[in-house]
């Protein structure tokens, strides 16, 4: 999608180890937040960030940290992965007072 | 791609008939609502919005539907085309308490 990219699309790894997952986005934004989408779920909310190095968490965020040292970069840790974490995860950007998300072309993890 | 939900509410039309996705939301507070469309192997795309203070707006060849009383949103897409083909969702947002409600979706296929 136009102006936010992750990476990397895909990633396999074993239980136990930490995975960083990348959002870069060029429009500026504010927000940025990250998602996870199972089967049988709407997207789930994990952290959000309101500003450089201002960070919340989401309703799933159990197991997962964030880091925002630039605008542009927004970064999701699995910090000893577990096979629950299996899923597509997406980055999304929105403008204050904009509710309406731009969403990555996310990320398919596999924790075996 | 990304398979974005195994269970899903699935809807079959033929092309060049008109397709209803409906949505049941669940927060009486929520008063900005949007569709998005999710196609095999990409992020979510806004579709259309609709504010609570009205019942219908219309985009190219779509239209959404609110029901406040019943807490129900419906999707209509004229003279459906095979490209929308994908997963609908709707997400409801309580724009005062800054949260968002994605719904699981529904996986339109279009026979040609």
């Amino acid at each position: 999608d136009a102006g936010i990219t992750q990476s990397p699309r895909h990633k396999v790894t074993e239980t136990g180890t930490p995975v960083t997952l990348r959002c870069h986005q060029t429009e500026n934004h504010r927000y940025m937040y990250w998602y996870r989408q199972d089967p049988g779920h709407g997207l789930r909310l994990i952290h959000y960030s309101y500003g450089v190095k201002d960070t919340d968490k989401g309703e799933v965020s159990d197991g997962y940290s964030v880091s925002r040292s630039k605008t542009e970069d927004f970064l999701l840790t699995l910090e000893s992965a577990t096979s629950s974490q299996t899923s597509v995860y997406f980055c999304a950007i929105s403008d204050p007072g904009g509710y309406g998300y731009t969403f990555g072309s996310g990320t398919r993890l596999t924790v075996v | 791609g990304e398979s974005v939900g195994l269970h899903l509410p699935t809807l079959s039309v033929q092309e060049g008939d008109n397709s209803i996705i409906n949505c049941a939301y669940s927060n009486s507070a929520s008063d900005y609502f949007i569709w998005y469309k999710q196609e095999s192997g990409k992020g979510p795309q806004f579709i259309i919005d609709i504010r609570s203070n009205m019942d219908k707006r219309q985009g190219q060849r779509v239209t959404v539907l609110l029901n406040k009383t019943v807490k129900h949103l419906s999707l209509q897409i004229a003279a459906t085309q095979p490209g929308d083909s994908a997963v609908y969702f709707c997400a409801e947002i309580n724009t005062g308490g800054f949260k968002t409600i994605f719904g699981a979706g529904t996986r339109l296929f279009v026979k040609a």
